[in-house]
């Protein structure tokens, strides 16, 4: 299957402080990239979709000024975590979509953890 | 909220087939059946989709009632490394615009192996 790749795959930061993940499809493009959170023993959740060119539409109940997404181009998607607390702290993981057809294909990154102190 | 229902567990002996069922007694027409499974601390893995007929592929196989209320994801011969949760999830058909067309995960059911 396609590569999705994540960078960092963990990083610590104080509380305050931006971090900015990216996400890159990296033997495909992809039109539309979503953003997923995952507390410790819960199911993945959906953040945002984002579209190349355009804006991120944000699941309900997710602050669009709190995490900011950036969709340059069809094979970089960039999450910042702005003013970041320690409950921002999770498993965050990105994925790649392209259209097969009648179905789609979608891929994940192996996803990054951020701690907030 | 997820359109499907699984197990939250199940066991299945090394080398033994592991079938997962997976009820989804409200899909409609235009929407497929997918699977993907998560090992520890990494991101979701495709392992197949499908939309009324049965599917097979290296990894595993994907049979579909012909009513399509349910399903069953089949690893043939199941290995220590397949100790994950495996979720089911329903998804419309590429070019159809609203929820339907994300990947919504619900619980899923965590597969352990035993040796």
């Amino acid at each position: 299957g396609a590569v999705v790749s994540q960078h960092p795959s963990w990083v610590i930061c104080k509380s305050g402080t931006s971090v900015k993940i990216e996400c890159r499809s990296l033997d495909f493009q992809a039109t539309t990239m979503f953003w997923y959170r995952q507390f410790p023993k819960q199911s993945l959740m959906l953040m945002a979709t984002s579209n190349e060119g355009s804006k991120a539409t944000y699941e309900q109940g997710v602050e669009k000024d709190k995490f900011l997404i950036n969709h340059a181009s069809l094979t970089l998607s960039t999450l910042t975590v702005t003013s970041a607390h320690p409950e921002d702290s999770s498993f965050y993981i990105c994925s790649a979509r392209v259209i097969a057809g009648w179905s789609y294909e979608q891929y994940f990154g192996p996803g990054t953890r951020l701690t907030v102190t | 909220d997820a359109k499907t229902t699984q197990p939250t567990s199940m066991d299945c002996a090394e080398g033994r087939a592991a079938n997962l069922p997976c009820n989804h007694s409200t899909i409609s027409g235009n929407e497929y059946v997918y699977w993907y499974r998560q090992i520890h601390s990494q991101g979701p893995q495709y392992i197949i989709h499908g939309l009324k007929n049965n599917e097979t592929n290296e990894m595993a196989s994907l049979i579909i009632t012909e009513d399509r209320k349910s399903s069953t994801l089949i690893l043939p011969h199941a290995t220590l490394r397949d100790t994950a949760v495996y979720y089911c999830i329903v998804r419309g058909l590429a070019g159809y615009g609203g929820a339907t067309n994300k990947l919504i995960f619900g619980t899923g059911t965590l597969l352990a192996v035993q040796p």
